[in-house]
């Protein structure tokens, strides 16, 4: 069974300051990854995705994760943190044959502080 | 844009009531699914639908059930609403191996 852990329930940065949240993943094969962001009273927004190919990708707002099968990981970064980004993030993890049954982790609460 | 919307933002109902939640998307998706949001907990698959008239139990199916009879829609019901039931419920869609789209969710407080 697919698998998902976010280690860190809450994390604080200030603004301007660089952030990495971490994700770890349990999965047969090679996964489809994801991460997204909800907003207060939201509904949850893709920020970026990994299907295959380059282990880096590139996302909305600024945002970059990477994968590293090693290791088991697709963790989440930002060089630079804004104060619009305190948010709740969630990792995810989804089968390579389709279908779209994704398993979330327990999400990360950011915090910025000014 | 696709558009996922949820009919109801909030939603207080009583203990045994039957509920109904409903959920639209106007992307012609053939995937729609129904999560549950706790704290703590993350998102959990209530029940997934790859077509219409057909569904599929995610991971918490108990105590509720899913009508799909157009493509577009997608409704969850509650046969008789439970404390335990209090969640923030999250509808998405999706082609057939691409991203879920997500609405803005319901919170449903049964008392």
């Amino acid at each position: 069974a697919q698998s998902v852990t976010q280690p860190d329930i809450h994390i604080t940065v200030s603004e301007g300051a660089s952030l990495e949240l971490r994700c770890n993943y349990s999965y047969g094969a090679t996964p489809y990854l994801f991460w997204y962001v909800q907003s207060p009273g939201q509904g949850l927004q893709l920020l970026l995705k990994y299907f295959s190919g380059d282990t880096l990708v590139q996302g909305i707002k600024g945002f970059e994760a990477e994968f590293k099968r090693s290791q088991s990981s697709f963790n989440l970064r930002k060089p630079s943190v804004h104060w619009s980004d305190a948010a709740e993030y969630f990792c995810a993890v989804g089968p390579t044959g389709g279908g779209n049954k994704l398993t979330f982790g327990t999400g990360t609460q950011l915090k910025v502080e000014l | 844009d696709v558009k996922v919307t949820q009919s109801s933002r909030y939603l207080v109902k009583r203990t045994g009531e039957k509920v109904f939640l409903e959920c639209v998307q106007d992307m012609d998706h053939e995937n729609m699914f129904w999560y549950r949001q706790d704290p703590g907990l993350g998102l959990r698959l209530i029940y997934f639908s790859y077509d219409v008239k057909m569904k599929e139990k995610g991971d918490i199916p108990e105590g509720y059930s899913v009508s799909r009879e157009k493509k577009e829609r997608f409704s969850l019901i509650l046969e008789s609403a439970s404390t335990n039931q209090t969640s923030m419920y999250l509808c998405a869609s999706s082609l057939r191996v691409s991203p879920l789209h997500f609405g803005n969710g319901t919170r449903l407080t049964v008392t």
